[in-house]
């Protein structure tokens, strides 16, 4: 059982590149998240989806973009990157919303120079 | 402003005695509490959660205590292991919000 996979696992990109996060899920959950760890910040939530076709902001937003076509799958894209945004990304589904457990992946190192 | 907080950044323990990781909030609104866990390079898993009518919510090795009237959790491993280093998030959420809201992390190290 793969539960929630992220692609890629690290990535290093230069200032104003652009970049797509993958998230995969096989539980059939509707809830989706991304979040970013940063240190001494802990998690913060960056979009959200309750159900496929739908997105929502979370706590830190800006600079991103997601989609969530299918309900498998949540995207999370950077346009033009920023130093700011060198972080570890994480993705997380849920069955329930807000009163459940969030199952993770694995994370995604990602380096802006 | 930072609405779960946990002030330890680091715990060291004795394999065998009690860990007590300690986690205080702000909102009063939070209603639903949960623990994770953390290896390196890896996502964080669910340890254990309480619901705010509960005080005390037990699986295990690991207990966790709700004192709403302080806001404050704490998460009590008992007997401590040396597997069970890593870093612990608590995190919170209330019914009508739309997030859940983290701590930054206790790291727990279990010395053999």
């Amino acid at each position: 059982n793969a539960g929630v996979t992220q692609t890629p696992k690290f990535r290093v990109l230069k200032t104003g590149q652009s970049m797509t996060l993958l998230c995969a899920q096989d539980m059939n959950h509707e809830y989706m998240y991304w979040y970013r760890q940063d240190p001494g910040m802990g998690l913060r939530l960056i979009h959200y989806s309750v159900g496929e076709g739908t997105t929502a902001k979370g706590e830190v937003p800006d600079g991103y973009n997601v989609s969530r076509l299918k309900k498998q799958n949540f995207l999370l894209g950077l346009e033009s990157a920023a130093p700011s945004q060198t972080s570890v990304y994480f993705c997380a589904s849920s069955l329930f919303y807000l009163t459940g457990e969030l199952f993770f992946g694995e994370g995604s190192r990602l380096t802006v120079l | 402003d930072q609405q779960v907080k946990q002030n330890s950044p680091s715990l060291s323990v004795q394999e065998g005695r009690i860990s007590i990781l300690n986690c205080d909030y702000t909102n009063s609104m939070f209603d639903y509490f949960l623990w994770y866990k953390k290896y390196p390079a890896e996502g964080p898993t669910f340890l254990i959660s309480i619901s705010s009518i509960k005080d005390k919510n037990e699986d295990g090795r690991f207990t966790v205590f709700l004192n709403k009237s302080a806001k404050h959790l704490s998460l009590h491993i008992v007997p401590s292991q040396p597997g069970d280093s890593a870093v612990y998030f608590c995190a919170a959420s209330e019914d009508t919000g739309n997030q859940f809201y983290f701590g930054t992390g206790t790291s727990l190290t279990v010395i053999p």
